[in-house]
């Protein structure tokens, strides 16, 4: 299985920050991550496929970079309903994995 | 608009089973691999299983492997997990997500509400 790890696991910011969150792959993935956003108590919303590439509707202060194993989410200027977990996770390969989330907190 | 929502989730003894559906609407059900995620309380997201638009092919995490079925009734837009053999490491919020190609990348675009699973005597 191919391991997925975030960092950090939590983050505290406050409105307009820009901050990174980092997602390294166990073995090479080429770009087929994809990184989504969960809200307390509703189901994890797409962000960005591909990993670089804005599902439609996603704000541009949302963007992701990266190949191979080594990727990162940025926001470049927090707003309040950012503020949530976020998780990477891989589709080159079955099982598909997911990274351990990282919680950003005001 | 495209939805999602799972159905069947409550609470069951350990070794029992529990059938989860997930119904959808708004897209063309018949044309989508369908996947389940699951999500046990305050850890992250686990993927479980895949099955492609026609049935013919699906994949488990080991943790569901030989205990949990997935499978889909077309006709019917939905999904279905039979959960079998349930322990208490099961209880979590259960997901369904659509599967969704563009180019080369298939990930997962639209997801249910979720429903809640608890295992307990």
């Amino acid at each position: 299985d191919i391991q997925m790890t975030q960092s950090p696991s939590s983050l505290s910011a406050s409105v307009g920050d820009r901050i990174t969150i980092t997602c390294r792959a166990g073995q090479d993935i080429r770009n087929y991550l994809a990184w989504f956003q969960q809200r307390p108590g509703r189901a994890p919303k797409s962000l960005i496929f591909g990993a670089s590439t804005l599902q439609s509707g996603v704000p541009s202060r949302f963007s992701g970079s990266g190949s191979g194993t080594d990727f990162t989410l940025t926001i470049s200027s927090l707003q309040p309903e950012d503020f949530a977990s976020y998780y990477c996770q891989q589709y080159h390969t079955y099982p598909l994995t997911f990274g351990g989330g990282t919680r950003l907190e005001i | 608009q495209e939805q999602l929502a799972e159905f069947g989730g409550g609470m069951a003894q350990p070794g029992r089973s529990l059938r989860l559906s997930c119904v959808v609407s708004g897209f063309a059900f018949e044309t989508y691999h369908m996947n389940w995620v699951r999500q046990a309380p305050g850890k992250g997201l686990e993927w479980l299983a895949v099955i492609s638009h026609d049935g013919s092919n699906i994949f488990y995490a080991d943790s569901v492997k030989g205990r949990f079925t997935v499978y889909r009734d077309n006709p019917k837009n939905t999904l279905y997990f039979q959960m079998n053999s349930l322990t208490p490491e099961d209880t979590a919020v259960y997901f369904c997500a659509r599967e969704v190609r563009v180019q080369l990348h298939n990930f997962m675009d639209v997801w249910g509400k979720g429903t809640t699973v608890i295992v307990s005597s």
